[in-house]
């Protein structure tokens, strides 16, 4: 699976738009872009998932540019309650027996009012 | 609805006592399932993934295993704790339709 490399933390204040970018050079032609929120003493949670291009949901927009070897998750207005930590990941959309969804350390958003 | 479950909740438990935790997943067949833990400020950590019963695969060696009775159960035990088991331990399964899905997670203290 390819690895990923993310910010440690970042800082933020209430109603700015955030971008997390995410760097993943080694990705494979398979492998898709996920992103996962954690709240703390919670499980992750899905975000948003993508290939290529820009994909948008109702909670995030996520950019991928051409080479894909970078993404980019944009949280619009943030609130206090998107203080969390954010995983990116890299490889198929679902697991098996070869494909195992590993986190890395992920990026610790912290939102100021 | 696909739902994941896992119980308990939070567990303090003293070192040298077993471990047993569950997982059930409903809503779905032949899921894959997994077993994460995850330190103090730390990320997560593959333990444990089955891709079907009584096949469980470990990616790290540890003081701990991991069992599937049934399609949709996943345990994760233990027969003698030590104080560096102490995590949070997240159980979660994917599909081809659905992705990963997480369970709410167990706070295990070891005393």
């Amino acid at each position: 699976l390819a690895k990923t490399t993310q910010p440690i933390s970042m800082d933020s204040y209430e109603g700015q738009e955030v971008n997390i970018t995410c760097s993943h050079n080694n990705i494979a032609t398979n492998d898709y872009i996920t992103w996962y929120q954690q709240f703390p003493s919670q499980g992750p949670r899905f975000i948003i998932q993508g290939y290529k291009t820009k994909v948008t949901n109702e909670v995030a927009s996520l950019f991928i540019p051409a080479d894909r070897k970078s993404s980019t998750l944009s949280l619009p207005r943030v609130s206090l309650s998107d203080t969390a930590v954010y995983y990116c990941l890299v490889g198929p959309p679902y697991g098996g027996a070869t494909n195992k969804l590993i986190f890395g350390t992920g990026t610790l958003l912290a939102v100021q009012p | 609805s696909q739902t994941i479950h896992q119980w308990p909740a939070t567990l303090v438990q003293p070192v040298g006592s077993p471990l047993s935790l569950e997982c059930t997943v409903e809503g779905t067949s032949n899921p894959n399932l997994y077993w994460y833990r995850q330190a103090a400020g730390r990320g997560l950590q593959l333990l444990f993934y089955s891709v079907g019963i009584g096949q469980i695969s470990s990616e790290v060696p540890q003081n701990l295993s991991a069992s599937r009775p049934q399609d949709r159960q996943f345990i994760l035990s233990s027969k003698k704790l030590l104080l560096s088991d102490s995590g949070f331990y997240l159980c979660a399964w994917s599909d081809r339709n659905y992705g990963y899905t997480f369970g709410s997670g167990t706070r295990l203290t070891v005393v």
